[in-house]
């Protein structure tokens, strides 16, 4: 079935350092979410994207979905140690209350 | 409000033996979802729930995986009998809407 690859799979910055995680689908999306999940916690909800081109932020985030929906991206401007943790890309079809998740990236914050 | 409630939080179980766990999902939230969260797998949805019907259990591995949703408050998830190949984290989660949902904490199962 559909599915979205997120890459990288790990990302080790250093603290301060700018991350971008990516998340490609070979079909038209209808919408995407991310989450966000500590070591040793469960995903939380950080945002929904829904227009194409859509751009959203949330202080040092920011989130993209791309003109053709078919990809989104996730960047963290000068990360710090309260941003590890793994990165999930999601999406559900048009009417749907399931969501498909990517695989995620772990993102390592060297202090 | 306390959030999605799952117990328990960790169950090591011999294989063969019956496991249930447990979710409480928000007050109010009428979807239900149950996943699995393995390193190699990823998090895989198992089943959901609207109003308490079960909608979409494609991702039930095989018969000894059931779920149940007696009412708006209680949901269960059974494995009989359970195998090491069922050792994972287990999260229920509930929405009221598509696409946000509310994760509990999870239940770590090891079947020894």
């Amino acid at each position: 079935g559909q599915q979205v690859m997120q890459i990288p799979q790990y990302q080790h910055v250093q603290e301060g350092e700018d991350f971008t995680t990516y998340c490609n689908s070979s079909t038209t999306l209808s919408n995407i979410q991310w989450y966000k999940q500590r070591p040793g916690g469960h995903p939380v909800f950080l945002i929904q994207l829904v227009k194409s081109g859509e751009v959203k932020k949330q202080k040092r985030l920011t989130f993209q979905f791309g003109e053709a929906k078919k990809n989104s991206s996730l960047h963290i401007t000068a990360t710090q140690t309260t941003d590890v943790g793994t990165y999930f890309c999601s999406y559900s079809g048009a009417g749907s209350y399931q969501l498909t998740f990517g695989k995620g990236t772990k993102l390592s914050v060297i202090p | 409000d306390a959030g999605v409630i799952q117990s328990p939080r960790h169950e090591v179980t011999e294989m063969g033996q019956e496991v249930t766990l447990r979710c409480k999902p928000i007050s109010g939230h009428n979807s239900l979802f149950w996943y699995r969260q393995t390193m190699m797998r990823g998090l895989e949805l198992l089943i959901y729930f609207n109003n308490n019907v079960p909608i979409d259990d494609s991702g039930m591995p095989e018969d000894r995986f059931s779920a149940k949703m007696p009412n708006a408050s209680f949901s269960t998830l059974k494995i009989q009998p359970s195998e090491p190949r069922d050792s994972a984290v287990y999260f229920c989660a509930s929405s009221r809407t598509s696409y946000e949902q509310y994760f509990g904490p999870g239940t770590r199962l090891t079947v020894t």
